[in-house]
């Protein structure tokens, strides 16, 4: 069974700076998708970036990129000049049916 | 993207009873999943619903507790039965949509609470 690890229960940014999110999974599969979400207090679940693991080139959405290290099954996400908007809970997910971390709390400084 | 309309967004509910939780799209979607975020917790996934056939439930999901009706392309409820406090959670729908469905979306999600 694939497992998904976030080790970073929180974390703090100062706004307009740069922050990364560590995600690590386990997987037999060659070819799978790996996602970021985010989830303010609203509750609803915002697709961020996707990564698709037989492209080797890492996606990027504006201010958000991913490292995505294959054969070390690493996914971090970066989030450059962040916006007090940012703030959320981060969840890193493997699959199409899902298996999430536990998340990431950031804070964005004013 | 797709839109999803869940229902109820919020209910409080006495222990021993039933709700029904459902889940609507704007478009005919293949797969449709049901998820349980317990407080301060991630997602787990509770069990994934196609069309005509029996939903797939996750280890430590159980038909008789979380029973799941799809009948149609467009709509999938969850129940969640006999409650207690411990079903306390947030129950969130996704489906997949996308090119070669590869993106998932999520309604807004119900907050379930039991006393």
């Amino acid at each position: 069974a694939q497992t998904v690890t976030q080790s970073q229960p929180e974390m703090s940014v100062q706004e307009a700076e740069t922050v990364t999110l560590s995600c690590t999974y386990d997987t037999s599969e060659s070819d799978y998708y790996l996602f970021w979400y985010k989830q303010p207090p609203s509750r609803q679940m915002i697709l961020v970036i996707r990564q698709e693991a037989y492209k080797q080139q890492n996606a990027t959405e504006n201010r958000f990129s991913v490292n995505f290290q294959k054969a070390a099954k690493s996914f971090s996400l970066k989030i450059s000049d962040s916006q007090l908007g940012d703030a959320a809970m981060y969840f890193c997910a493997y699959g199409l049916n899902m298996r999430f971390g536990a998340g990431t709390r950031l804070t964005v400084k004013p | 993207s797709a839109v999803i309309s869940q229902k109820p967004s919020r209910d409080i509910c006495q222990r021993g009873t039933s709700l029904t939780i459902q889940c609507q799209v704007d478009s005919q979607v293949t797969m449709m999943f049901w998820y349980r975020q317990q407080p301060g917790q991630s997602l787990t996934l509770i069990a994934t619903a196609n069309q005509g056939s029996e939903a797939t439930y996750e280890s430590g999901f159980v038909i008789d507790k979380f029973p799941i009706s799809r009948p149609n392309l467009t709509f999938s409820t969850l129940t969640v039965s006999n409650m207690s406090p411990e079903d306390s959670s947030i129950y969130l729908c996704s489906v997949e949509r996308g090119e070669l469905n590869t993106e998932a979306f999520f309604g807004q999600g119900t907050r379930l609470t039991v006393v």
